[in-house]
C-alpha cells in the first residue's frame, strides 16, 4: 500500500527566502505525482503535475522534481511572498491517489 | 462553469440523522472519488468509481454509501451520523483510474452536533 511522507510538517520563513517542501513514497509504480496547495478553509488547487516519465516541472516560481527510483520529490519555491502562505500537498498517482500529511508554509513580511 | 460541484457546502445536523453530500462533474471523466479531510487536514481516499463501478472502497464505517446513477454523478449518503464523522468531504474526478489532472469540488464542510 502506498504510503506518502512530506517533510517538515509546519515551516515559517521570511519573505523573498526560497524554499524547499519534500516529498516521498513507498512505491515506485506510479503514473504522475501532483503537488496541490490548501488555503485555510478552501478546496485543493493544483499547483504542479509531474509525469512518471519526466523529472521535472516549472510553472512561475515553482518548480518540482520527481526521482521515481528513490521514491521522492521537492517543491522548491523561489522568492517567498506572504501569499504563499498555505498547506502544500503531495498526492501521489497509482490506481488510486494518494496524500501526504502537507507542510504547512508561513512566509512573514 | 464549475468543472466539479458539491452540494451542501456547509452541513450542520443532529448526531443520529442520515445526510447526503451530492458530487456532479461536467468533464465527461471516468473516474469519481470522495475524500475525506480530518480535523488534522490529512486527506484520505474514502471511495473511487470507475464508469459508475465502486473500484476502491477503504476502510470506511458501513454507514457510508456511495452511489453513483451515471458516471458524472456520485453522491455520498452518511446513515446514523456521528460526532466523529464532522470533517471536510472533497469529491474529485479525472478522465480515467491511470489519467493525469485530478480536479477538486470546493469540499463539504460537515459538522455533527
Amino acid at each position: 500500500k502506498q504510503e506518502v511522507t512530506q517533510i517538515p510538517a509546519a515551516l515559517s520563513v521570511p519573505e523573498g527566502e526560497n524554499l524547499v517542501l519534500n516529498c516521498s513514497f513507498t512505491d515506485s509504480a506510479i503514473y504522475n505525482l501532483q503537488w496541490f496547495r490548501q488555503d485555510p478553509g478552501k478546496g485543493l488547487t493544483s499547483l504542479l503535475l509531474i509525469q512518471s516519465s519526466q523529472r521535472e516541472q516549472t510553472s512561475g516560481r515553482l518548480n518540482a522534481s520527481l526521482d521515481k527510483s528513490s521514491g521522492r520529490s521537492t517543491l522548491y519555491i523561489a522568492a517567498s511572498q506572504p501569499g504563499d502562505s498555505a498547506t502544500y500537498l503531495c498526492a501521489v498517482h497509482n490506481n488510486d491517489m494518494r496524500f501526504g500529511a502537507g507542510t504547512r508554509l508561513t512566509v512573514k513580511p | 462553469d464549475t468543472a466539479v460541484s458539491q452540494t451542501p457546502k456547509y452541513l450542520v445536523t443532529q448526531m443520529g440523522n442520515d445526510k447526503s453530500i451530492k458530487c456532479e462533474q461536467n468533464l465527461g471523466h471516468d473516474t469519481m472519488y470522495w475524500y475525506k479531510q480530518d480535523s488534522k487536514k490529512f486527506l484520505k481516499i474514502m471511495f473511487s468509481y470507475n464508469n459508475k463501478e465502486l473500484i476502491i472502497n477503504e476502510t470506511v464505517p458501513n454507514r457510508f454509501s456511495p452511489k453513483s446513477p451515471d458516471k458524472a454523478h456520485l453522491n455520498l449518503h452518511i446513515n446514523s451520523l456521528e460526532l466523529g464523522d464532522s470533517a471536510v468531504y472533497f469529491c474529485a474526478s479525472r478522465i480515467s483510474r491511470s489519467g493525469n489532472t485530478i480536479y477538486f469540488g470546493e469540499g463539504s464542510w460537515l459538522t455533527v452536533v
